[in-house]
This record gives structure tokens, C-alpha cells and sequence, in this order.
């Protein structure tokens, strides 16, 4: 069975500060693993996939993530963040070879002016 | 852009009555999914379609839940009789097949159910 976790319902950062959401899967065969963001009352937008090529995956506006396999994380980054950064994000992950996506908790992320 | 299409955006219903929501995915897009999404908590798949054909709906309640995609195509998913637990977000979502698809599923706005 695949599952993640993801450190922290609620982060708040100052805008042009670093955007750290953390995220640890487990997975019993090699997996894919993504980030999704959520706004008030809609649906989520695909922010960027591991799909087993490199393992920095740069995404939209400015996010990246590392898969590190020793870790079994996923952590989520961005360098400085921004007012509409404010959001919902979810980690979700699907075995390979299989189409079931199984999200996190996920982490509500306020930025501070 | 093309973008998976969901209505209505909202419903608001009393306990017992029935309710329906619609779904017409990106067209070309195969694989079809209904997710509950309780609030505060990430979205759980009630049932995945491969075409008309369902692929998993093993946590879909079934004696009150249904849900079809006779065509193929769009997609409606039936709540008879509606409780009060059954209040979320009802996201759809769809992908294409193949290796290349890589399990991208691109999501609709959804329906925010309310039940009184």
C-alpha cells in the first residue's frame, strides 16, 4: 500500500522568504510522486511529477522538489515566496504502473507580508 | 486551455433528498475519477472509469452512492439518500492512458455539497 505524510497542517512564511512543505512517502515498489495546489473553492492544479527521471523536478511558479529515495521524501521548495503562493498544497503519490493517486493531509501554507 | 468541467459548483440539499453532480472530462481523456474531499482533510477516490467501464470503486457507498459514465464520455455521480456526513468538496478528475500519461490527472473546479 502507498501512503505519504505531510509535516505540518499549517506553515506560514514572510513573502521573499524560503517555502519549505515537507512530504515522506511509503511505497513497496518504485513510485510516482507529486505536488498539487489547492486555492479556496477549487479544484487542484498540478504543480510538477517524479516520474523516475532526475530526481530535482522543477515545477510552475517557481517551486522544485527532490526526490530522495534514502529518505523516502519529497520535500517541496521555493526560494523567495510571494503573496499568491498563499494556498493548499498536497503531496500525492501512485504506484508505478498504477493510476490511484493517494494524497496527503495536506499543508496550508499563509505567507506574511 | 482545455479543463475538466463540473456542475453545479454548489448544491445545498436537506438530509434525505437526492443529488447529482456532472461531470465532462478534457475530451480524449479515457480515465475518469470521482474524489471526495472532506474539509480539511486531501481528496479519497470514491470510483476510477476506464471509458464506460468501472475500474475501482471499492470505497464508494454503495447502498447510497452510484455512480455511471454510459457513453464513455461525461460522467454523473448520484447521492440517494443524502446524510449529512456526505458534506464535501466532490472533485472530478481525468487523464489519458498509456506510459506516456505518467498518471497526470488534471481536476475540475468540483461541487461543494451542503446537506442541512
Amino acid at each position: 500500500a502507498q501512503s505519504v505524510t505531510q509535516l505540518g497542517s499549517h506553515v506560514s512564511v514572510s513573502e521573499g522568504a524560503l517555502v519549505l512543505l515537507r512530504c515522506n512517502y511509503s511505497s513497496s515498489v518504485p513510485p510516482y510522486l507529486f505536488w498539487y495546489v489547492q486555492y479556496p473553492n477549487q479544484g487542484l492544479q498540478l504543480l510538477l511529477k517524479y516520474t523516475s527521471a532526475a530526481t530535482l523536478v522543477k515545477g510552475i511558479n517557481g517551486f522544485e522538489a527532490e526526490f530522495k529515495k534514502s529518505e523516502t521524501s519529497f520535500h517541496l521548495t521555493k526560494p523567495s515566496a510571494h503573496m499568491s503562493d498563499a494556498a493548499e498544497y498536497f503531496c500525492a503519490v501512485s504506484p508505478f504502473g498504477n493510476e490511484k493517486l493517494t494524497f496527503g493531509t495536506g499543508t496550508r501554507l499563509t505567507i506574511i507580508p | 486551455e482545455a479543463e475538466v468541467a463540473q456542475s453545479p459548483r454548489y448544491k445545498i440539499t436537506e438530509k434525505s433528498q437526492a443529488v447529482a453532480f456532472w461531470c465532462d472530462p478534457i475530451s480524449g481523456h479515457a480515465t475518469l475519477y470521482w474524489y471526495r474531499q472532506i474539509l480539511g482533510q486531501g481528496p479519497e477516490l470514491l470510483v476510477q472509469f476506464q471509458d464506460e467501464s468501472v475500474v475501482d470503486d471499492s470505497q464508494l457507498p454503495k447502498d447510497r452512492f452510484s455512480a455511471e459514465r454510459l457513453k464513455g464520455v461525461d460522467s454523473t455521480l448520484k447521492i440517494q439518500p443524502a446524510e449529512l456526513g456526505d458534506s464535501a468538496m466532490y472533485l472530478c478528475a481525468s487523464s489519458t492512458t498509456g506510459v506516456l500519461a505518467k498518471n497526470i490527472q488534471y481536476f475540475g473546479a468540483g461541487t461543494r455539497l451542503s446537506v442541512l
